[in-house]
């Protein structure tokens, strides 16, 4: 297992046109996770799965993401009507979730976006 | 303290000192308390994961402790070195009945050679 992999690394993007981020996890990890850093600021919570249902959706997450993981393995995380405000990193993580000690999360390098 | 809060926010050491972060969180609701490390242009590594009150964990020259009754945890770097610099960032899990993890918004930490 390479650990967890997320596509593409950059994407730049005009405001207004929609984007898509994947995010491959560990295998064997049940939970995936999703989160947005900007400058300056710690992960931001946005959404998490365990296996192929949401549990968990941050009020910051407008209608305009949408975070899927249809078959309980990679995700997607889609942004429509890109603004600029959505220019952050997005970081997906995974983990073996059901024991506070083994919920250890595993990052993937990030998907960076930049909206023009 | 409602949400998860490090300081300093940047500092900036000479190589060998040795130093100490705060992460403060929410006492009220607890399960866990995680920090990672996280070095420019690398994804953020897991450090420590802390469940009990009085936790101590140690690995080579970074320690943490743990206070869940006041809501604090301190990360310690012993003999800083320049390949320590990094931020440092903590995370609280808050229940057993969510994944949800809570990050502070980190301590950037610079090791002068």
């Amino acid at each position: 297992d390479t650990g967890v992999s997320q596509n593409p690394r950059h994407k730049i993007t005009k405001r207004g046109q929609n984007v898509t981020f994947r995010c491959d996890p560990i295998s064997e990890h049940n939970r995936l996770y999703w989160y947005r850093q900007t400058l300056g600021q710690g992960p931001e919570f946005l959404t998490y799965f365990q296996n192929e249902a949401q549990l968990e959706k941050s009020r910051l997450l407008s209608d305009r993401f949408s975070a899927e993981r249809p078959k309980g393995s990679f995700s997607t995380l889609e942004i429509q009507r890109t603004e600029q405000g959505d220019s952050a990193m997005y970081l997906c993580a995974s983990s073996l979730g059901g024991v506070a000690g083994a919920n250890v999360l595993t990052f993937g390098a990030g998907s960076r976006l930049t909206v023009l | 303290i409602l949400n998860v809060e490090q300081s300093p926010q940047s500092l900036h050491v000479q190589e060998g000192d040795s130093t100490n972060f705060t992460c403060s969180f929410p006492s009220s609701n607890f399960y866990a308390l995680h920090w990672y490390r996280w070095e420019t242009a690398k994804s953020p590594e897991a450090l420590f994961v802390m469940t009990l009150n009085g936790d101590e964990k140690k690995k080579g020259r970074i320690s943490a402790t743990l206070n869940t009754k006041e809501g604090y945890s301190y990360l310690y770097i012993k003999g800083s070195q320049p390949e320590d610099s990094a931020t440092y960032l903590c995370a609280h899990h808050g229940s057993s009945n969510t994944g949800k993890l809570i990050f502070g918004q980190g301590t950037t930490l610079q090791v002068k050679p």
